[in-house]
């Protein structure tokens, strides 16, 4: 399978810090998003990066993307309380294969 | 326009019951996915419609669970004979465009929290 799956699990850090997230998958990928769930709720969507892209920005996110490592990192800058959350990343296969969501990254951001 | 919404937010159940959960998707949106996630687990795939096409099945875990999607907008995700470990979040997106284009981005409804006593 495709399926992505992110480390650490869980992380927690002082207001102001720097959160890192990586993301592993398996197979060839025509993108990867990173999407964010509060409270176990529905999750939303924060950023889409495609397979010939190396970087991309979005206020204080920014995500990478290495696809001869087959991984992705998701940065949040500037921490705050409101972005205790837990982070997803999301694989689409090439040829049309479905959406795989990893187990997942619980941020903890103390005031 | 409305976002993904999902009935009932939260469901307690019988072990042994029948249970249905509603999801209503973005209007327009051809692709409607089904999720199962575990407490502080991952999103587990069930099923995923896509127009008039037949639905992919494949994730969902045993012939106790079905779903239906009428006139291409509003699904039903049903359990028969629920077992403990059914209790579980089910989440319910839809998206704008079929599954795997790039670009492809899901919204979610918040939700039916379902516990199987």
């Amino acid at each position: 399978s495709q399926q992505g799956e992110e480390d650490p699990q869980a992380l927690s850090i002082q207001e102001g810090e720097n959160a890192t997230m990586n993301c592993s998958y398996k197979t060839s990928i025509n993108n990867l998003q990173w999407y964010r769930q509060n409270s176990g709720r529905g999750l939303v969507h924060l950023i889409l990066i495609r397979s010939n892209e190396r970087e991309k920005h979005s206020g204080r996110l920014r995500v990478t993307l290495d696809t001869s490592k087959k991984s992705s990192s998701l940065l949040i800058t500037a921490s705050r309380a409101a972005d205790t959350a837990s982070y997803f990343c999301a694989t689409i296969g090439t040829g049309g294969f479905k959406t795989i969501f990893g187990a997942g990254t619980r941020l903890f951001v103390k005031a | 326009g409305a976002g993904v919404s999902q009935s009932p937010s939260n469901k307690v159940t019988e072990k042994g019951k029948d249970v249905e959960l509603r999801c209503d998707p973005i209007s327009g949106h051809t692709a409607l996915y089904w999720y199962r996630q575990s407490l502080g687990q991952g999103l587990e795939f069930l099923i995923y419609f896509q127009g008039n096409s037949a639905p992919d099945k494949s994730g969902l875990p045993s012939d106790r669970f079905s779903a239906e999607r009428t006139g291409g907008s509003v699904s039903t995700l049903t359990i028969q004979r629920t077992q403990q470990e059914d209790s579980a979040v089910y989440l319910c997106a839809s998206s704008s465009q079929p599954q795997g284009i790039v670009g492809e981005t899901q919204y979610f409804g918040p939700g039916t929290r379902l516990l199987v006593l």
